[in-house]
């Protein structure tokens, strides 16, 4: 069965560096892979979305990679803040109408980010 | 303000008494999902709907009903709630897409079933 696995439960860094988290997935062959930024208590918040045929995509300190190769797609965040600590969820869907409408979630990274 | 809301945000009810979540959006999106959230498990998708009458299932869809009358609202219906279907409950809206979607999630709906 198709599978979304994001590398750990949760990933503690020093501010001023670079976080980096990982979406690997099996059994499926995405078109699309997205990110969502969720703080505790509240819905998922949209932050990027690559396509199978974008290598890399950028947002201000944000940059995502999307290797289908790998099956793997890596979230940086640079120069971290403490308000940079949320969990961060990836998506998967395909392509097409009715295909990209079923979108599939990993379980999240709890990122903490120290002074 | 674009928002999604959903009603109530919390609730707490006993097996098999028949419930609704009420979605609204905003936006004039057609796109419209629910999603249960679990520890351990991650957001997985009930069901979700395209356009008005057009409904569909996701991974999750038993023991749930939707319905989709209008453009702006996307009810969740628990015909008889078991105690697992308490849950963290998301509805989300996006305008339709065939190149992946960009959702506005709602607040979420604490559901308790006891």
């Amino acid at each position: 069965s198709q599978k979304i696995e994001q590398n750990s439960e949760a990933l503690n860094i020093q501010e001023g560096k670079t976080a980096t988290l990982t979406c690997n997935y099996t059994n499926y062959s995405p078109a699309y892979l997205q990110w969502y930024r969720q703080d505790p208590g509240r819905g998922p918040v949209f932050l990027l979305l690559i396509r199978e045929n974008e290598k890399e995509k950028r947002k201000e300190r944000l940059k995502v990679t999307f290797d289908t190769t790998l099956k793997q797609s890596l979230f940086h965040i640079t120069a971290s803040q403490p308000a940079d600590s949320a969990t961060y969820l990836c998506a998967l869907s395909r392509a097409g109408y009715s295909s990209a409408s079923k979108i599939i979630f990993g379980s999240g990274t709890r990122l903490s980010i120290r002074p | 303000e674009a928002q999604v809301t959903q009603n109530p945000r919390y609730l707490i009810t006993v097996t098999g008494k028949k419930l609704t979540v009420t979605c609204s959006q905003n936006m004039n999106h057609e796109y419209m999902s629910w999603y249960r959230q679990d520890p351990g498990l991650g957001l997985r998708q009930i069901y979700y709907s395209m356009n008005v009458e057009v409904t569909d299932k996701g991974d999750v869809p038993e023991g749930y009903k939707v319905s989709r009358k209008e453009k702006r609202n996307f009810p969740l219906i628990l015909e008889s709630p078991s105690p697992n279907q308490t849950s963290l409950y998301f509805c989300a809206s996006s305008f339709l897409s065939s190149g992946g979607y960009e959702q506005y999630f709602g607040p979420g709906t604490r559901l308790t079933v006891t």
